[in-house]
C-alpha cells in the first residue's frame, strides 16, 4: 500500500470548515484513498474513500487531485466534537489498512 | 444493530497470567481484524480472518499470542504468560467481503503488572 503524508496537527474554529490533507504521491492506480477518525478513548471510525472522483456523505467531503497524489478531506462546519485524530490511508484490495500517526484536529470555541 | 463488540472492557492483570479478549462481529460480516495500539507503536494489526479463517497474522508479535475464531460471531485473542509490554489497547473490527470499511469495536485497555 503506498505510503500517506499527514500534519501532524491542525486547528480549526468551531462552525468553519475543516480541511485536513494528505500526500500520498506514490499511490497506484487500483488503490482507494479512506479516512478513518479516532476520538480520544473511542475504536477508528470510517468516515469516507474514494477512488478518483471526489465523494461526499453526510459526515464530509473527499477532494481528490486529478493525478491522484493528494487528497483533501473537508468536515464543512466542524465542531468540538470533531475533534480527534484523523487517518489518511491509501489501500488496495488486500483488506488491510495500515494507520499512520494522523492528523490531531483540535476545534476550539 | 449493537455494532461490534468486546469483552471485558478494562483488563488488570499480573504479569505471567494468562489473558483472554473476546470480540463478537457485525452480523453478517465475514472478515474480523484485531489490532493493538501503544502510545510508542500507535495502532498495529495483529491478525485477521475471512469466513473464521486465519489469513494473516504477521502482526502477531511472539508466540505468547494467540487467536481464534470458532465460529462467524466470537472471535478471541489470549495472551499467555502475559507482560507488562502487553499492556495497550486492544481493538477488534469487522467488515462485509469486498470493502475496506471496517467498524471497529470500543476497545479492551488491558494493563498488565
Amino acid at each position: 500500500d503506498a505510503k500517506t503524508t499527514q500534519p501532524p496537527s491542525m486547528d480549526c474554529a468551531e462552525g468553519r470548515a475543516a480541511n485536513l490533507p494528505c500526500n500520498h504521491s506514490t499511490i497506484s492506480g487500483n488503490e482507494y484513498v479512506y479516512w478513518y477518525r479516532q476520538i480520544h478513548s473511542q475504536g477508528p471510525q470510517y468516515i469516507i474513500h474514494g477512488l478518483k472522483n471526489n465523494e461526499t456523505n453526510e459526515m464530509a467531503s473527499l477532494i481528490i487531485t486529478e493525478d491522484r497524489k493528494s487528497s483533501t478531506l473537508i468536515l464543512p462546519h466542524a465542531t468540538l466534537r470533531d475533534t480527534a485524530v484523523y487517518y489518511c490511508i491509501v489501500t488496495g484490495s488486500n483488506y488491510k489498512l495500515t494507520f499512520g500517526k494522523g492528523t490531531l484536529l483540535t476545534v476550539n470555541p | 444493530d449493537a455494532g461490534v463488540i468486546q469483552s471485558p472492557r478494562h483488563e488488570v492483570t499480573e504479569m505471567g497470567q494468562e489473558v483472554t479478549l473476546r470480540c463478537k462481529p457485525i452480523s453478517g460480516h465475514d472478515y474480523l481484524f484485531w489490532y493493538r495500539q501503544t502510545m510508542m507503536r500507535g495502532l498495529e494489526l495483529l491478525i485477521y480472518f475471512n469466513n473464521n479463517v486465519p489469513i494473516d497474522d504477521s502482526g502477531m508479535p511472539e508466540d505468547r499470542f494467540s487467536a481464534k475464531m470458532p465460529n462467524a460471531s466470537f472471535s478471541t485473542l489470549k495472551i499467555q504468560p502475559s507482560e507488562p509490554r502487553d499492556s495497550a489497547v486492544y481493538f477488534c473490527a469487522s467488515s462485509f467481503s469486498g470493502t475496506n470499511t471496517q467498524y471497529f469495536g470500543p476497545g479492551t485497555r488491558l494493563t498488565v503488572l
